[in-house]
């Protein structure tokens, strides 16, 4: 899962297994959840998201579970192929200052490595 | 095509220079965000602007300064202020600050 830290969480899986990332976002008020896949030197693209009165969502081959209760968020692949080799990051949307102002704020990151 | 645009992709910069960062999109998103990420981190976000003239200061603004005169475009400016700023800058756009953030290809800047 993700941590505070200079160095990157590690999980490497078997091509074919199914992955799970965690992460832990911090403001029980968050009520927007997503989750951004980044390779090496691009920028992140989303995968999915999740809001607050939701606690799964599924896409293609990726699901999103979110626990409120004790502000925990997960992003499960299934049957993870090289091609998923990236860092990936939750982020959490937060209000601010009344209606309209959001702040989108970012977890650190967790390294995927998938085993040919 | 519809997106995201930064340049350049990469930079270089003299020690006590500004330099600043493009951000162009054309998926005409009211909100914009600038982000910084060092090796190994996190995104920390900088600035962001949810409406043309009107921008918030983020977690790191402190070395930077952004405008918003155009909805499709939020500079970034690297002042000689930054103590640190080499680093991967990104920069991102949404519909609104309640829907997913579309992300540019990044800017990777170097102070030699």
């Amino acid at each position: 899962g993700e941590s505070v830290g200079l160095h990157l969480p590690t999980l490497s899986v078997q091509e074919g297994d199914n992955s799970i990332i965690n992460c832990a976002y911090s403001n029980s008020a968050s009520d927007y959840f997503i989750w951004y896949k980044q390779e090496s030197g691009k920028g992140p693209q989303f995968i999915i998201d999740i809001r607050s009165n939701m606690d799964k969502r599924q896409g293609q081959r990726v699901t999103v579970l979110l626990n409120k209760t004790v502000k925990h968020l997960s992003l499960q692949i299934a049957a993870t192929q090289p091609g998923d080799s990236a860092v990936y990051f939750c982020a959490e949307n937060i209000a601010y200052s009344g209606a309209g102002s959001y702040q989108l704020t970012f977890g650190k990151g967790t390294k995927l490595s998938v085993i040919p | 095509d519809g997106g995201i645009t930064q340049s350049p992709k990469y930079l270089f910069r003299k020690e006590g220079q500004n330099v600043t960062l493009s951000c162009e999109q054309n998926l005409n998103h009211d909100a914009m965000y600038w982000y910084r990420q060092d090796p190994g981190q996190g995104l920390r976000l900088i600035y962001y602007s949810q409406i043309v003239n009107d921008f918030q200061k983020g977690d790191i603004a402190e070395g930077y300064s952004v405008s918003r005169e155009k909805k499709e475009s939020f500079p970034l400016t690297v002042t000689s202020a930054q103590k640190n700023p080499t680093a991967f800058y990104l920069c991102a756009s949404s519909t609104t600050g309640d829907t997913e953030a579309f992300f540019g290809q990044g800017t990777r800047l170097t102070v030699v």
